[in-house]
């Protein structure tokens, strides 16, 4: 079966821009997670999404969001970027809530800021 | 935002020796997981534990979810230059949802 594919790979943006990344889960998965990780960091949480619906947030501000499509695919979306936005953007998938059934993640999103 | 504290920060091994390494936080976790990373991928996940005091294993891998559940420990035996990355422990208090996430030990080994 395929992991969890994200897209794109690679992305440049400038300030004050808006990007949309894309993940698609493990087939079968339903609950859908974003990280944010920053060069040289662990990767921090973002969102959960489960059933098409937030199941938690991290602490990023409101020019963060996302949603869950009914096929469990998802989107990040990010308004205003900032210089700081800067980071690999990672999906990870499972296939339920249950803390027994930990997540796999993608190969995540570079996204530059210039 | 929080990250758990990761030791060593980085250790450079010779091929075929054991490695040690662990995982510290102020808070208790009744999920804990081990990931490694490679550069330009995502993190790989290696061993989950769910129970203070368990350890379990997973080739050469072997991992403890530590009695005071704030803490966790990975040792890598005979490494071989494929164990070369960046390996992160992880945290979680409730459900899978939410990962909390260490600082990170980098392992670099040499011939």
């Amino acid at each position: 079966d395929a992991g969890v594919t994200q897209s794109p790979t690679h992305l440049i943006k400038t300030r004050g821009q808006h990007v949309t990344l894309r993940c698609s889960p493990i087939s079968g998965h339903k609950s859908v997670s974003w990280y944010q990780q920053v060069l040289g960091q662990g990767p921090q949480f973002i969102f959960q999404y489960y059933e098409k619906e937030e199941r938690g947030r991290g602490n990023f501000p409101d020019r963060f969001s996302a949603r869950q499509f009914p096929n469990y695919s998802s989107e990040l979306n990010v308004n205003a970027l900032l210089l700081g936005d800067s980071a690999l953007y990672l999906c990870a998938s499972s296939r339920d809530r249950d803390r027994a059934r930990p997540q796999h993640f993608g190969d995540g999103t570079r996204l530059s800021i210039l | 935002g929080q990250q758990l504290n990761q030791s060593p920060q980085s250790m450079f091994i010779q091929e075929g020796e054991d490695v040690s390494m662990n995982c510290t936080s102020s808070s208790i976790f009744n999920t804990w997981l081990w990931y490694k990373q490679d550069p330009g991928e995502g993190p790989v996940l290696l061993i989950a534990l769910y129970k203070a005091g368990e350890l379990t294993s997973n080739g050469r891998l072997t991992a403890q979810f530590g009695i005071t559940r704030k803490d966790s420990f990975l040792n890598i035996s005979a490494s071989i230059p494929s164990d070369v990355g960046i390996y992160f422990c992880a945290g979680s208090t409730g459900t899978a949802s939410k990962l909390t996430f260490g600082t990170g030990t980098r392992l670099q080994v040499t011939l």
